[in-house]
């Protein structure tokens, strides 16, 4: 079975400035996806990128990139010019694509940012 | 512009009773899931659904029921609400294919059982 981990329970960063925030997995597949989610005060689960496995390209959205380092089962964010609108807790999470997983997403516990003025 | 959508979206109920979760969605997805959202445990998967007519066991799925009978429409069901089951509930939906694994999720359900 997947698990995914965040060890930052909580992170805060000045407006402007950058934060990056960690995320682990453990998996013996080599094929997968790797997400960050958003979820502000509304509560709606909002995709912020997503990760393939086999792509060594990092991917970015914007403000939003990742460090995906495989070797490492490492998936961290990096938010640049941090904005009041960014506040929110953001979760990690992992798919296995195909066969009877299919679609799952295993989730990590999530890391509640803070952006202050 | 709907994408997914819930009904309620808060419920209070007393250890015993039953109630019915509706979500919905416009996108023509096949797949569509229900997860609980517990303080501190991230979200969990309870049932899922690969199409029209069908469902599988997620993570947690005891004291939960559901059934997918419309493509449009995943219902989770609680036949006799326990306490242990107060939680925020979320229903997502993804298409099928590799390029479009993402799953858009509804704006969630507060439950509370007393």
């Amino acid at each position: 079975a997947q698990t995914v981990t965040q060890s930052q329970p909580e992170m805060s960063v000045q407006e402007a400035e950058t934060v990056t925030l960690s995320c682990t997995y453990d998996t013996s597949e080599n094929n997968y996806y790797l997400f960050w989610y958003k979820q502000p005060p509304s509560r709606q689960m909002i995709l912020v990128i997503r990760q393939e496995a086999y792509k060594q390209q990092n991917a970015t959205e914007n403000r939003f990139s990742v460090n995906f380092q495989k070797a490492a089962k490492s998936f961290s964010l990096k938010i640049s010019d941090s904005q009041l609108g960014d506040t929110a807790m953001y979760f990690c999470a992992f798919m296995k694509p195909g066969g009877t997983s299919y679609g799952k997403l295993t989730f990590g516990q999530g890391t509640i940012l803070t952006v202050h003025p | 512009n709907a994408g997914v959508t819930q009904t309620p979206k808060f419920r209070v109920l007393k250890t015993g009773q039953s109630m019915t979760l509706l979500c919905a969605q416009d996108m023509n997805h096949e797949y569509m899931y229900w997860y609980r959202q517990d303080p501190g445990m991230g979200l969990r998967l309870i049932h899922y659904s690969v199409g029209e007519g069908t469902t599988a066991k997620g993570e947690v799925p005891d004291g939960y029921n559901v059934s997918r009978l419309k493509k449009q429409n995943f219902l989770l069901g609680l036949e006799s609400a326990a306490p242990s089951q107060t939680s925020v509930y979320f229903c997502a939906s993804s298409d099928r294919g590799p390029s479009t694994d993402t799953q858009y999720f509804g704006p969630g359900t507060r439950l509370t059982v007393l």
